[in-house]
């Protein structure tokens, strides 16, 4: 298996501006999760999906924030409007889910968003 | 407030001495901890685990050490070599049907030459 897929790797935009990332997990793999890593916050999770389903959203900062699995092999997190604190790494990792080594996440090479 | 917590930012050690990544929690409930190790433009990558019922697990130079009464675990790398420099984040599975995980903010390791 390629990993977990993340396109695109870098995101230039002007603030105001609609974004969107986007992930292809591990074929398989049940979880699918979106962090943010800031200097200040670390590796922060916005909101996890089981078997497409949103489980926890309660990491997304903002209405401004959405995401979507509409099925096994595709999500997506979209920002509208973009801000410049917006500004950081996204990641979108994968795992099978279940007990113990399960849970191993697997990440993707993240999404670099720059907000202007 | 945060419940996986790496105190230090950064640590600097001399190529061939042993590296000691401190890591604490505070959900005794946590059933199962990893380490993953970050390059600077990728994503994490897992490194080693242990399971809340053992109190140590080995994989070649690395070794994690658990101690539940004290809600601590440590990455020991021995010996560490420059290419172990990287940011290392500890992370905590809440148990049960979660599937999430929750990582400390993570360690930059720089192992000079």
């Amino acid at each position: 298996d390629a990993g977990v897929i993340q396109s695109p790797r870098h995101e230039v935009t002007e603030m105001g501006q609609e974004v969107t990332l986007r992930c292809k997990p591990i074929s398989g793999h049940d979880y699918l999760f979106w962090y943010r890593q800031t200097m200040m916050r670390g590796l922060e999770l916005l909101i996890y999906f089981n078997n497409n389903v949103p489980i926890d959203d309660s990491g997304m900062p903002e209405d401004r924030f959405s995401a979507k699995m509409p099925n096994a092999s595709f999500s997506t997190l979209k920002i509208q409007p973009s801000e410049p604190r917006d500004s950081a790494v996204y990641f979108c990792a994968s795992s099978l889910g279940g007990d113990l080594a399960k849970n191993i996440q697997y990440f993707g090479a993240g999404t670099r968003l720059s907000v202007l | 407030d945060q419940q996986v917590k790496q105190n230090s930012p950064s640590l600097s050690v001399q190529e061939g001495r042993i590296s000691i990544l401190n890591c604490d929690y505070t959900n005794s409930m946590f059933d199962y901890f990893l380490w993953y190790k970050k390059y600077p433009a990728e994503g994490p990558t897992f490194l080693i685990s242990i399971s809340s019922i053992k109190d140590k697990n080995e994989d070649g130079r690395f070794t994690v050490f658990l101690n539940k009464s004290a809600k601590h675990l440590s990455l020991h790398i021995v010996p560490s070599q420059p290419g172990d420099s990287a940011v290392y984040f500890c992370a905590a599975s809440p148990g049960g049907s979660q599937g999430n995980l929750i990582f400390g903010k993570g360690t930059k390791l720089s192992v000079k030459p």
